[in-house]
């Protein structure tokens, strides 16, 4: 089945960690995202990336590293500078905007829950 | 004014009622328009696309009024089913590339 799969479903860490997070996709996207998601906010975006090798920051990237080594996979990692890591994590993925800057739907992964204890 | 706001809700309606809930965006220049629906806990799954000449799914109406920046979501003959959070999306027009912006959602409670 085609689709995305992120992992763990749920994290704990210890303060000071360092935490990666996984996300994989088989839809040949080309376009992969992190957001969190906190109690009552909306989704806002930590990384983006729309070809392989290239990442872009995203609104809140302080505190979070990723790398895009291949098309199908895009791991967000935790870092210790995160100072309120605790959220919902969700990747997603589109295929490529078009020229015009569309913004073209995405398809998201069933999350992941941080907990810093 | 934000990019995406949206009345949080919640709003309670019986089930068969009609609801609707509407958006504003403040970009002028985004071309790309969605409505999501998040269950609690869960990830967001893409409702529907809104287009500019308006779109009906089964019971699901979006419509798009580009002179107001605002978008609608109808929903007929509710089903107990409807009950979640809906996210209205909007492309972030001022960046390359794919970036969406998401509002925080309406909830709606069907109740029987």
């Amino acid at each position: 089945d085609g689709g995305i799969t992120q992992s763990p479903k749920y994290l704990f860490r210890k303060e000071g960690q360092n935490v990666t997070l996984s996300c994989e996709q088989n839809l040949n996207h080309d376009a992969m995202y992190w957001y969190r998601q906190d109690p009552g906010q909306g989704l806002r975006l930590i990384y983006y990336s729309q070809i392989v090798n290239d990442f872009q920051k995203g609104d809140i990237a302080e505190g979070y590293s990723v790398s895009r080594e291949k098309k199908e996979s895009f791991p967000l990692t935790v870092t210790s500078a995160q100072k309120n890591p605790t959220a919902f994590y969700l990747c997603a993925s589109s295929i490529a905007a078009s020229g015009m800057g569309l913004g073209n739907e995405q398809f998201f992964g069933p999350g992941t829950r941080l907990t810093v204890l | 004014r934000k990019e995406v706001e949206q009345d949080p809700g919640p709003f309670n309606v019986p089930e068969g009622a009609t609801v609707a809930f509407n958006c504003t965006y403040s970009n002028s220049a985004s071309q790309s328009f969605f409505w999501y629906r998040q269950d609690c806990r869960k990830e967001p799954k893409l409702l529907m696309s809104v287009y500019s000449s308006g779109n009906e799914d089964g019971r699901f109406t979006a419509q798009l009024n580009r002179a107001s920046q605002y978008i609608s979501l109808l929903i007929r003959d509710s089903k107990l089913s409807d009950s979640a959070t809906y996210l209205c999306v909007v492309n972030a027009a001022n960046q390359a590339g794919t970036a969406l912006i998401f509002g925080k959602g309406t909830t709606l409670s069907v109740s029987s």
